[in-house]
């Protein structure tokens, strides 16, 4: 069982260039994120979808899209990368219920 | 936004020391609080998920309380291990229960 795959596993970009960071999961959870995590700071959340067809804006969503592809898929797009965006990024699902999230391992993003 | 504030920033223990840190939310729309275990180079696994004012959880040498009524919780780890150093991150959730506000974490180090 796979849980929460997310590709790739590290990137470096130049400043303006576009990116997606995929994410996938096999638990048929109908809720999934984006977080970043930054030294000191913790996660934050960038952006979260509830269900399939439904996304919303975390607490740091500038700078970002996302698509919920289906149940399984939601991508998170930087259309020009910044400096300020370098950071490890964590991608998570959760069931219905009060369930915990499951996190993927994350995509180490540098960018220049 | 929640403001989630936990403390101590970091924690540094001997091995068999027992230890609790604190996490501290706003009391007024609670949903549930869930607390998380991030191992360095890892990403973060679900120790508990707590609803009710009172309510006490316990996994091996580790357990939380929780206090909705005053908005905090404890995490103790009786007799640390080093194996139990890991960051340990809180996230309450509110009224709008899709969306989770994680702690900034408690850097928990266990010297041998």
């Amino acid at each position: 069982n796979a849980g929460v795959t997310q590709t790739p596993k590290f990137q470096v970009l130049k400043t303006g260039q576009s990116m997606t960071l995929q994410c996938a999961q096999d638990m048929n959870h109908n809720s999934m994120y984006w977080y970043r995590q930054d030294p000191g700071m913790g996660l934050r959340l960038i952006y979260y979808s509830a269900s399939e067809g439904t996304t919303d804006k975390g607490e740091v969503p500038n700078g970002y899209n996302v698509s919920r592809l289906n149940k399984r898929e939601f991508s998170l797009r930087l259309e020009s990368a910044a400096p300020s965006q370098t950071s490890v990024y964590f991608c998570a699902s959760t069931g219905t219920g009060n369930q915990p999230q499951h996190f993927g391992d994350g995509t180490r993003l540098s960018i220049l | 936004i929640l403001n989630v504030e936990q403390s101590p920033q970091s924690l540094h223990v001997q091995e068999g020391d027992s230890t609790n840190f604190t996490c501290s939310f706003p009391s007024s729309n609670f949903y549930a609080l869930h607390w998380y275990r991030w191992e360095t180079a890892k990403s973060p696994e679900a120790l508990f998920v707590m609803t009710l004012n009172g309510d006490e959880k316990k996994k091996g040498r580790i357990s939380a309380t929780l206090n909705t009524k005053e908005g905090y919780s404890y995490l103790y780890i009786k007799g640390s291990q080093p194996e139990d150093s890991a960051t340990y991150l809180c996230a309450p959730r509110g009224y709008n229960f899709n969306k989770f506000y994680f702690g900034s974490g408690t850097k928990l180090n266990v010297k041998p």
